[in-house]
């Protein structure tokens, strides 16, 4: 049973560009939410996605946009990047409105 | 505001001695509160959860948590700790079914032999 899966694993970019992170849930999973880590913090809530709706959604500007496809599977996409952007994107599983989420072995980003 | 507060930013201990990493959160009501276990370079591994009921609960890998309402905290501990034990802990709470998860800034246990 796959877990979690993510891809790439890393990425580099410069100020400016655009980036795709994806997502996969665990099996039977239908709920996709996305976090960024910033080196030395915990996850920030970035949004979640079910039933190809955004319904939630943290405290991160309109460059952040995500989808979610019919099978589940998730992107983030994060337009005109910034330095600050350079974290590691996390992205969580569930079912429905279960409380445990499950997440995957994140991507980092790195922004020059 | 809705926050946890995670006091240690770093503790050492030795493997065999019990450890015990601080969680303390700010919400208006009993949230659902969670342990997670962060590797270098890996995702993040539920340790165990809190949702109603016993307040003291038990995880994976030997760990428990005790919940305690008067003073809003989910202290996490293991009565001997691994080699292996080393790494990041979050402790994160979310206020309804599927609602977002908020983290703290992290526990980073280190384990001499």
């Amino acid at each position: 049973d796959a877990g979690v899966t993510q891809s790439p694993t890393h990425l580099i970019k410069t100020r400016g560009q655009q980036v795709t992170l994806r997502c996969s849930p665990k099996s039977g999973h239908d709920t996709v939410s996305w976090y960024q880590q910033a080196l030395g913090q915990g996850p920030q809530f970035i949004f979640q996605y079910y039933e190809e709706e955004e319904r939630q959604r943290g405290n991160f500007p309109d460059r952040f946009s995500g989808h979610q496809f019919p099978n589940y599977s998730s992107e983030l996409n994060v337009n005109a990047l910034l330095l600050g952007d350079s974290a590691l994107y996390l992205c969580a599983s569930t079912r429905g409105f279960k409380n445990e989420q499950f997440f995957g072995p994140g991507t980092r980003l790195t922004v020059l | 505001a809705q926050s946890v507060t995670q006091p240690d930013i770093h503790i050492t201990v030795s493997e065999g001695a019990s450890l015990e990493l601080r969680c303390n959160y700010s919400y208006g009501a009993t949230p659902y509160l969670f342990w997670y276990v962060q590797s270098p370079g890996q995702g993040l591994q539920l340790l165990l959860k809190y949702f109603s009921g016993d307040t003291l609960v038990q995880g994976i890998k030997g760990f428990e948590a005790e919940f305690k309402r008067s003073q809003s905290s989910f202290n996490l501990r293991k009565p001997s700790v691994h080699w292996s034990d080393a790494a990041e802990y979050f402790c994160a709470f979310s206020t309804g079914t599927a609602s977002k998860l908020t983290f703290g800034t992290g526990t980073r246990l280190q384990v001499t032999l």
